[in-house]
Parts: C-alpha cells; sequence; structure tokens
C-alpha cells in the first residue's frame, strides 16, 4: 500500500498571502489529522477529520482552516501568512475513529513564509 | 491539559550499547501511546504503538514498556548502532486521533 502523501513538499510565501497544502492519506483511511512542528514548539496538534467532519481542534487561530474530501483526501489552508507560520507540517492518517489504531505521517510540507 | 516530558533531551552513545529513553505523561486517561521516529527534515516513523490495557510491546531491538498509573513509558534499544541516530518522540492519544507529544530525544549512536 502507499503511504500518507503530502504536497507540496516545499513551499516559499510571502506574509499576507494564503497557502493550501495537500494529504492523501493510506487507502482505506478515513481518519485524517493535522499538525505543526517547530523548532520552538515542537509538534502541535492542528485539527483532525473523520469522514469528512472535523472532529478536534487545536489551539491555533482562525487563520488555519482545513477540510476534508469524500475519497478522505484532505486539505489545510492558512491565510494572511505570518512569519511564525514558517514550520513543517506534516498529516497523518488513521484507520478508526476511536483511536485506537496506529498514525501514519507523510512526508511533510515544509512551509517558508518572508 | 495533557503535557507530555520526555527525558533526556539529547543523549550520545557508543555502538552497541543498550539504552532506554523515558515518557512521562500528566492525564492518565489515555486511549494508548506511540513511539516514532524522526530522521532530519523528514516525517515521522512509527515505531510502537501500546494500548492502554497493555503493558508492553516489542518490536526487534525495541521494546516499550507502558505504566498508566504512574504516567510513565520507556522505550528501549538493544545493541544500539549508527542507524538508530534519529529524533524518537512518545506521543499520548487522550480522545479520538489527537495526539500530544512530547518534546523527543535526539539520539546519537558513535560507530
Amino acid at each position: 500500500k502507499a503511504g500518507v502523501t503530502q504536497t507540496p513538499r516545499y513551499l516559499i510565501k510571502t506574509r499576507g498571502q494564503q497557502v493550501t497544502l495537500s494529504c492523501s492519506p493510506i487507502s482505506g483511511h478515513r481518519s485524517v489529522s493535522w499538525y505543526q512542528q517547530t523548532p520552538g514548539q515542537g509538534l502541535q496538534f492542528l485539527f483532525e477529520y473523520f469522514s469528512e467532519t472535523q472532529r478536534n481542534k487545536g489551539n491555533f487561530p482562525g487563520r488555519f482552516s482545513g477540510r476534508q474530501f469524500s475519497n478522505s483526501r484532505s486539505e489545510m489552508n492558512v491565510s494572511t501568512l505570518e512569519l511564525g507560520d514558517s514550520a513543517l507540517y506534516l498529516c497523518a492518517s488513521s484507520l478508526d475513529e476511536v483511536g485506537q489504531e496506529t498514525q501514519y505521517f507523510g512526508p511533510g510540507t515544509r512551509l517558508l513564509v518572508l | 491539559k495533557q503535557e507530555v516530558t520526555q527525558i533526556p533531551a539529547a543523549l550520545s552513545v557508543p555502538e552497541g550499547e543498550n539504552l532506554v529513553l523515558n515518557c512521562s505523561f500528566t492525564d492518565s486517561a489515555i486511549y494508548n501511546l506511540q513511539w516514532f521516529r524522526q530522521d532530519p527534515g523528514k516525517g515521522l516513523t512509527s515505531l510502537l504503538l501500546i494500548q492502554s490495557s497493555q503493558r508492553e510491546q516489542t518490536s526487534g531491538r525495541l521494546n516499550a514498556s507502558l505504566d498508566k498509573s504512574s504516567g510513565r513509558s520507556t522505550l528501549y534499544i538493544a545493541a544500539s548502532q549508527p542507524g538508530d541516530s534519529a529524533t524518537y518522540l512518545c506521543a499520548v492519544n487522550n480522545a479520538g486521533n489527537m495526539l500530544t507529544f512530547g518534546g523527543g530525544t535526539r539520539l546519537m549512536v558513535k560507530p
């Protein structure tokens, strides 16, 4: 089975712009979660989608949003980019909704905001 | 609010040593705990998943234990190799698929 894929792998944007990142989960997985990783804050949970519904949301401003499509692919959007949004954005997929199964991570999208 | 701490933050050992990485968490009401490995600039690779009802899991040279009542987990790596050099992260699942991560232990295994 193919693993979790994320596109693009690298992005450079300027302050004030917006960006959309994409995540394709492992075939059959319906849960997709997003995380932000920075040197200062480590890995922080952004949100989780299951069957096109956002189930959990982390402590991030409303500029961060996401959605999930009927094929379980997910996108996250960051509007009005700030320098502090520079990070590695990781998505993870899982088979179940309860949280009993392993989460598998993609390679990440590295975003640099200038 | 769940908090996860990993000690030590960094560790350097000669090849062949057995080593233990520690993870502690504040809220024992967890579904499971997962150990990951991260190589520089890369995503996370899942190593072991321990359900809340389990005490340990083993995979090859890796053994992870869980003591939910005391809020602790350890990852034991036997006969370490230079290829084991990476950052090791533990993550606790409290609700659904929302993981809370520790800060990681950066491991260097010297030939």
